[in-house]
């Protein structure tokens, strides 16, 4: 899985709790992101990081908070659960200018808030 | 919003038969991927195919593009119950941010 790896990879949480979830990488890509999968939209970008403190802002970002504090991990952080935020979270990384604009993904991480 | 939409939303066929998919996109794009996921899996790249490219190979799998129809199809020729999974179009508009936006994806059942 291309040295990228996602904990925890289950987690059931309450609604109203803050959830961190986080991405760890091996291969000293500078791009990071975080998807989320669910049935009928596919994956969709919550947030990315082209950078050790760079960080932005993705297609549905709303309750979402990310921080990269080295270039190995990624943190994404659901400042209060809500059930809507029940979902699949895949991690991805790739290097523009290496293997150019491929994305390698995590194993992904399941959500349940009740 | 998505960019790619794939078509159909699912394919069932028998070993041995050739499988394809297609992908509809909005946008001018600088490339445009494609991306297999097996069952409780992530997703892993298949094949890239740049705006200025017709039609590339890897293995069994040969993509198209149409830049004139915003359109692309992923063939697999010679199915195996091991192509079993989804197929996902992902594009790049360019840009300096590096952002895929993925399709839907196509469900695909190859039957032994």
């Amino acid at each position: 899985d291309a040295g990228i790896t996602q904990s925890p990879r289950h987690k059931v949480t309450e609604t109203g709790t803050p959830v961190t979830l986080r991405c760890h990488q091996t291969e000293n890509h500078r791009y990071m992101y975080w998807y989320r999968q669910d049935p009928g939209h596919g994956l969709r970008l919550i947030h990315y990081s082209y950078g050790v403190k760079d960080t932005d802002k993705g297609e549905v970002s709303d309750g979402y908070s990310v921080s990269r504090s080295k270039t190995e991990d990624f943190l994404l952080t659901l400042e209060s659960a809500t059930s809507s935020q029940t979902s699949v979270y895949f991690c991805a990384i790739s290097e523009p200018g290496g293997r150019v604009y491929e994305q390698y993904f995590g194993p992904g991480t399941r959500l349940t808030v009740t | 919003s998505q960019q790619g939409e794939e078509d159909p939303q699912a394919l069932s066929i028998q070993e041995g038969e050739n499988a394809t998919m297609n992908c509809s996109y909005k946008t001018s794009i600088n490339n445009l991927q494609w991306y297999r996921q097996n069952s409780g899996r992530g997703l892993v790249h298949l094949i890239l195919i740049r705006s200025n490219e017709r039609e590339k190979h890897s293995g069994r799998l040969r993509v198209t593009l149409d830049t004139s129809k915003k359109s692309s199809s992923l063939l697999i020729t010679a199915s195996r119950a091991a192509d079993t999974a989804s197929y996902f179009c992902a594009t790049d508009s360019g840009g300096s941010n590096y952002k895929l936006t993925f399709g839907k994806g196509t469900l695909l059942t190859v039957n032994p």
